[in-house]
């Protein structure tokens, strides 16, 4: 059974510009949610989709925006980027209805100079 | 303010030895708590989830233990490993369903031969 699914492992981008992020999840799974890591701040939850809705969003600016498929793959996208936005950006996927638990994937490793 | 703090921040034991790793919580309603794994530039799996019912919760050489009265869990790794070398991170969940996690900052755990 295939795991979570991040697409691109690692990604350098300019200030300014910006960035698309793929996750596919397990299949199945109908919950995706994305998260930002860094060292000072951790773990932070951006937003969660289920069934191509917007179910959850953390507080995050509006740059930072997400839409999922009829597939359940999801896609994060972050517009003029800013040197702060260099992290981790981790996808996770679950069943969706109850808190089984999240299966994370590899993440994305975003770098803007 | 929903809050999670782990103890210690970081930790250096010797293959072989065990350890024990804290988590203190102050999310309010509380759902469940679970211990993740994380090592370096990957993505966090899932060691153990805990509900309010259960006080011990064990995954081979991984045994966590809640008290809900006091709010606090603990992670106990036993005859350690080099592969345990990597990010524990503790994470509530204040709701069955979407998202309403709470993450803790993690502890880093070193194990040297």
């Amino acid at each position: 059974k295939a795991g979570v699914t991040q697409t691109p492992r690692y990604l350098i981008k300019t200030r300014g510009q910006q960035v698309t992020l793929s996750c596919s999840p397990i299949s199945g799974h109908r919950s995706v949610s994305w998260y930002q890591q860094t060292p000072g701040q951790g773990l932070q939850f951006l937003f969660e989709y289920f069934s191509e809705t917007q179910r959850n969003k953390g507080n995050f600016p509006g740059r930072f925006s997400g839409r999922q498929f009829s597939n359940s793959r999801s896609e994060m996208n972050v517009s003029t980027l800013e040197l702060g936005d260099s992290a981790l950006y981790l996808c996770a996927s679950s069943p969706g209805q109850v808190d089984y638990g999240y299966t994370f994937g590899s993440g994305t490793r975003l770098t803007v100079v | 303010k929903n809050q999670v703090e782990q103890s210690p921040q970081s930790l250096i034991i010797l293959e072989g030895k065990n350890c024990t790793l804290q988590c203190n919580y102050t999310v309010s309603p509380f759902s469940n708590l679970r211990w993740y794994k994380q090592d370096t530039g990957r993505g966090p799996v899932s060691l153990t989830i805990m509900t309010f019912s259960e006080n011990t919760k064990s995954n081979g050489r991984y045994t966590a233990t809640l008290d809900a009265d006091t709010k606090q869990s603990s992670l106990h790794i036993t005859a350690s490993q080099l592969s345990d070398s990597a990010s524990y991170i503790c994470v509530v969940s204040a709701s069955n369903y979407g998202q309403n996690f709470v993450f803790g900052p993690g502890t880093r755990l070193s194990v040297l031969p």
